[in-house]
């Protein structure tokens, strides 16, 4: 199936350690992104990467690091974990936007993760 | 200001009756606004979009109402069924270098049967 797809689904894990979300999309696209949706759904994008090169890096702390090795796939890896970064992770991608043109984000299916 | 502010933050419907999502924005570079319906256990997935110079757009059940003046939209849905219950989002686009997406904080819809 033509889709964005994540892993894991869900991620439990305790302070302190370091974990990778991933993604890939095979729809084409040449832009990926995360986002973060915090308990009360609020959903906010943290980075873009168009063919590999990352274009969007709002205020996330460095503990933060996403990685596109190719432009089907944006990786999401996370150090030193905290109580904070319990929320779901969406991944999406969408053909890059140039001026006013704009493309629809397909989003995938998110990872859950719980910092204990 | 890149906030877009929704609501209500849940909303109860009874089926066939009409669901209304209200969203206010400040930022004039915001060039298009979709909605996002996204179900339990589910990523947001495109509904309808809009773009500022268009003041309605309908797409069977559900029409975008567009105020360029006020910087208010609202997402109606006309004859609510039981599969509509998921939650809302309203979002604006700015192009800065890059496609960038501002979401609403969601509205929970609940249609009662």
């Amino acid at each position: 199936d033509t889709a964005v797809s994540q892993t894991p689904k869900y991620l439990v894990t305790q302070m302190g350690n370091d974990k990778s979300i991933k993604c890939e999309q095979n729809l084409g696209h040449d832009t990926m992104y995360w986002y973060k949706q915090d308990s009360k759904k609020f959903l906010k994008i943290m980075f873009s990467y168009n063919n590999k090169e990352l274009i969007i890096n709002e205020t996330v702390p460095n503990r933060f690091s996403p990685k596109s090795p190719d432009k089907a796939h944006l990786n999401l890896h996370i150090n030193s974990l905290e109580l904070g970064d319990s929320a779901v992770y969406f991944c999406a991608s969408s053909q890059r936007t140039s001026g006013r043109l704009t493309y629809e984000q397909y989003f995938g299916p998110g990872t859950r993760l719980t910092v204990t | 200001q890149q906030q877009v502010k929704q609501s209500p933050q849940s909303l109860i419907v009874q089926k066939g009756g009409i669901s209304i999502i209200n969203c206010a924005y400040e930022n004039t570079a915001f060039d298009y606004f979709p909605w996002y319906q996204q179900f339990p256990g589910k990523g947001p997935a495109l509904l309808i979009a809009i773009r500022p110079d268009v003041s309605e757009k309908k797409e069977g059940r559900f029409t975008i109402s567009f105020n360029k003046s006020a910087k208010q939209f609202s997402l109606h849905i006309m004859d609510s069924q039981p599969g509509d219950s998921a939650t809302y989002f309203c979002a604006a686009r700015y192009y800065q270098g890059a496609q960038k997406l501002v979401f609403g904080q969601g509205t929970r819809l609940t249609i009662n049967p």
